[in-house]
């Protein structure tokens, strides 16, 4: 069955401290696997797309990792702020032929001042 | 200047009612798409449209019919409510249909079956 997995489900940290979040996926075939950013009431924003021969993609002081065998990604954030207080999804795309995306359940990240 | 707008951005109604959610994107895009965000949080699709075709359409009850009269907008219809269908609808697209294309998404409509 395809499906993403991420953890923690929740977590909390202070302003200008870094975190990793961390999705596994089973997912195949494996086209790309993306993290998205959500703020409460608002849509899903793309923050990285690797191909599965990718092993790290940065976007400001967002860094993701893949690793294809593992079927493992992560998410660091650097140097956190406020803004960065969202969900965070990680999402799988099972199909090289459709838009068909598998997404993870989100980790929840209250950054606090 | 929104990208990708829905409306309405909530909607209250009563179980058995019919009612339409709109979207339009400005991008220019191809493809269209509608997903479903449970209370669990889990995004999962419904149905996607590329060059006004249907390309995707899950297992969705087929009170749900989705409308695209042009590239532009892809409406959502929604017969006989029921309290399952609570929940928040979001309309995204994107360029093209494979892989490789970035979906961007609206800010969602929050349905409510009371």
């Amino acid at each position: 069955k395809n499906q993403v997995e991420q953890s923690p489900q929740s977590l909390i940290i202070l302003e200008g401290k870094n975190c990793t979040l961390q999705c596994n996926y089973t997912v195949s075939p494996f086209s790309n696997l993306r993290w998205y950013k959500q703020d409460t009431g608002r849509g899903p924003v793309s923050l990285t797309i690797m191909t599965f021969s990718e092993n790290t993609k940065s976007n400001g002081r967002y860094t993701a990792t893949l690793d294809a065998d593992t079927k493992q990604s992560s998410l660091h954030i650097t140097a956190s702020q406020l803004s960065d207080s969202a969900s965070y999804i990680c999402v799988a795309h099972g199909s090289s032929n459709t838009g068909k995306l598998i997404f993870g359940q989100g980790t929840t990240l209250q950054v606090k001042p | 200047d929104t990208a990708v707008s829905q409306t309405p951005k909530y909607l209250v109604t009563q179980m058995g009612n019919d009612k339409s959610i709109k979207c339009e994107q400005n991008l220019g895009h191809d493809t269209m798409y509608w997903y479903k965000q449970d209370s669990k949080k889990f995004l999962k699709i419904m149905f996607s449209y590329n060059n006004k075709e249907l390309i995707i359409n899950e297992t969705v009850p087929n009170r749900f019919s989705p409308k695209s009269p042009d590239k532009a907008h892809l409406n959502l219809h929604i017969n006989s409510l029921e309290l399952g269908d609570s929940a928040v609808y979001f309309c995204a697209s994107s360029r093209g249909w494979g892989a490789e294309n970035i979906q961007y998404f609206g800010a969602g409509t929050r349905l409510s079956v009371l």
